[in-house]
């Protein structure tokens, strides 16, 4: 089985810092491994994905993740927030593309003024 | 082009009752994916399509539950005899290819499913 773990319900950062949203994973072979933010009332956006290759992945809106195979760990950052980053991101993984995606309980990030 | 759609965005209904939701993938999307998502809780999967096809269905919780996509494009999500505990989001999705092409998928707004 594989599972998503978002250690953290809620971060706090004030804008114009650098922030880090966690995500471990559990899977059986390799991981493809995705974030999505959603905002209210609205559907989950694709930020960013790793499915092989470079450890570091770009994304949209500025975030960047980083793959730690050893960690099991796919934490997602950004370094300067902003106000608008408010919203809850969720990690999630798929088993080498043959299984269908599973999701973290999600992390709210508040981005203060 | 338009993304990912779903009618109605809220339902609310009563114990026992039927209902259908809707979901209209982005076009030229073969694989379309149901999740449920409860308060708090990430999306959780429910039923995948590969075209007309259901290629997983092991997440669908229980027997009252069923998704049909017959022409391979718009997909119902049905659910007979409606309970409480069924009151989630549910949220549809869909990709260019399966899985195993790793192609991100893309979500609708969801649907609210409010049972009384």
């Amino acid at each position: 089985a594989q599972s998503v773990a978002q250690p953290e319900d809620q971060v706090k950062v004030a804008e114009g810092n650098p922030l880090t949203v966690k995500c471990t994973y559990s899977v059986s072979g390799n991981p493809y491994l995705f974030w999505y933010v959603q905002y209210p009332n609205r559907g989950l956006q694709f930020l960013l994905k790793y499915i092989t290759g470079d450890n570091l992945v770009k994304g949209s809106y500025g975030f960047e993740a980083e793959f730690n195979k050893s960690q099991t760990s796919f934490h997602l950052k950004k370094p300067s927030a902003l106000v608008s980053d408010s919203a809850l991101y969720f990690c999630a993984v798929s088993a080498s593309g043959y299984s269908t995606l599973t999701f973290g309980k999600g992390t709210m990030l508040l981005v203060s003024p | 082009g338009a993304g990912v759609s779903q009618t109605p965005s809220n339902k609310v209904t009563e114990k026992g009752k039927y209902v259908e939701l809707r979901c209209d993938p982005i076009s030229g999307h073969t694989a379309l994916y149901w999740y449920r998502q409860s308060l708090g809780q990430g999306p959780e999967f429910l039923i995948y399509f590969q075209g007309t096809g259901a290629a997983d269905d092991s997440g669908l919780p229980n027997d009252r539950f069923f998704a049909v996509r017959p022409e391979g494009s718009v997909s119902t999500l049905k659910i007979q005899r409606t309970e409480r505990g069924d009151s989630a989001v549910y949220l549809c999705a869909s990709s260019l290819r399966g899985p195993s092409s790793y192609n991100e998928q893309f979500f609708g707004p969801g649907t609210r499913l409010t049972v009384l």
